[in-house]
């Protein structure tokens, strides 16, 4: 059973640029959620997905934009990249079940702006 | 707005030890609290997770305390392995809406044989 998969794991971008990010959730598994995990911090919230609607978003400008397909899988964009931009991006998937708060973390996308 | 602090932020012991990462959290109304491990440059993995109303869960050489009042979380490794050398995360969910975690940053833990 594959677990989440993210792609591409590595890639370069200069400023002004766009990049897209995309997920592939968990078998079962039907929100997503994105994480922006910046050298030496711990991961920020972006947004969460589920039913391809946004339904939580976290302090991020909306150069950060998502989208969720009828598959569950997701992807995040980001809009004219900044040097601040560089992180590494995680993905987390789980089931949206009522007492169920367990998510699975993809290996991460690691951007890098230049 | 929740805050989660880790101390101490890095850590290097030898072969053996018994160690204790902390976690401290600003608001105690919290749905559950996780630690997780990161090896550089890789995603998270979950160790133990601890619901709201439990004090404490144990995973072969881990365990972890909650005391929610207080808003503390300690991980407790015994008897650490070079293996056990990686980034651990404290991370803990408001309500039971899936998904939103809020972090700290970290305790990078190295144990040298």
């Amino acid at each position: 059973d594959a677990g989440v998969t993210q792609s591409p794991t590595h890639l370069i971008k200069t400023r002004g640029q766009q990049v897209t990010l995309r997920c592939s959730p968990k078998s079962g598994h039907d929100t997503v959620s994105w994480y922006q995990q910046a050298l030496g911090q711990g991961p920020q919230f972006i947004f969460q997905y589920y039913e391809e609607e946004e339904r939580q978003r976290g302090n991020f400008p909306d150069r950060f934009s998502g989208h969720q397909f009828p598959n569950y899988s997701s992807e995040l964009n980001v809009n004219a990249l900044l040097l601040g931009d560089s992180a590494l991006y995680l993905c987390a998937t789980g089931r949206d079940r009522a007492g169920a708060n367990v998510l699975t973390f993809g290996a991460g996308s690691r951007l890098t702006v230049l | 707005k929740q805050e989660v602090t880790q101390i101490p932020a890095a850590l290097s012991v030898p072969e053996g030890e018994n160690l204790v990462l902390n976690c401290s959290f600003t608001d105690s109304a919290i749905y559950n609290l996780q630690w997780f491990r990161q090896d550089p440059g890789k995603g998270l993995t979950s160790l133990l997770l601890i619901q709201s109303s439990q004090r404490e869960q144990t995973s072969g050489r881990l365990n972890a305390s909650l005391d929610k009042s207080s808003g503390r979380s300690t991980l407790y490794i015994a008897a650490s392995q070079p293996g056990d050398s990686a980034t651990y995360l404290c991370a803990v969910a408001r309500g039971s809406t899936l998904g939103r975690l809020y972090f700290g940053r970290g305790t990078q833990l190295t144990v040298w044989p």
